[in-house]
């Protein structure tokens, strides 16, 4: 069956700087959609991909689907403490989405 | 337009027990997806109920079983507990137009499922 691997499981990232975490599907995808869950919360949809080699922004969060609908990465720039939390991306095929086991983010001040 | 609602939020079961869980859908939504997510693992799909019918199984035992009531709400029953059940269990709702669309979900704030 499909699945989804994400790297890295851990990022401790110092305030201010940039990082970025990868998505990799065994599958290729219809789309992909990454989610964002706060610590003891439960998964905030971010943003859907859809077409190969698509670029979405949203403020200082760059997200991007491979050429190959196989892979995707968000990219934070100038890190913040509200940051904070596990980013999950899901592969869609069909009826379901597979979540990845995500990245947790933390944040040095 | 109402959120996700699950209940309950927490519950402590003793293994061999029986539960329900519950999911209220937003507003507006059709299709309901339940999933399982273990203490520092991502979600796992059980399965989807799809105007009332299931439409889709993960990996998970026949004790797990669900349903979708004409209002789009639904419930997750789990038969004869096993301490590995314990995880936080989560409600997606979503919007589908045709039966093979990609969804986009809005999450409930899941049930807490302690298996003693």
């Amino acid at each position: 069956g499909q699945q989804v691997m994400q790297i890295p499981q851990y990022q401790h990232v110092q305030e201010g700087e940039d990082f970025t975490t990868y998505c990799n599907s065994s599958t290729t995808l219809s789309n992909i959609q990454w989610y964002k869950q706060r610590p003891g919360g439960h998964p905030v949809f971010l943003i859907q991909l859809v077409k190969s080699g698509e670029v979405k922004k949203q403020k200082r969060l760059t997200f991007q689907f491979g050429e190959a609908k196989k892979n995707s990465s968000l990219h934070i720039t100038a890190t913040q403490t509200t940051d904070v939390g596990t980013y999950f991306c899901a592969g869609g095929n069909d009826y379901k989405l597979s979540f990845g086991a995500g990245t947790t983010v933390t944040v040095r001040a | 337009e109402t959120g996700v609602t699950q209940s309950p939020t927490h519950l402590i079961k003793t293994r061999g027990q029986q539960v329900t869980l519950r999911c209220s859908s937003q507003s507006g939504h059709n299709t309901v997806s339940w999933y399982q997510q273990a203490l520092g693992q991502g979600p796992q799909f059980i399965f989807q109920y799809y105007r009332e019918e299931e439409n889709g199984r993960g990996n998970f035992p026949p004790r797990f079983s669900g349903l979708q009531f004409p209002n789009y709400s639904s419930e997750l029953n789990v038969n004869a507990l096993e301490l590995d059940d314990s995880a936080l269990y989560l409600c997606a709702s979503s919007f589908r137009a045709s039966s093979s669309q990609a969804l986009r979900y809005t999450f409930g704030s899941g049930t807490r499922l302690t298996v003693v």
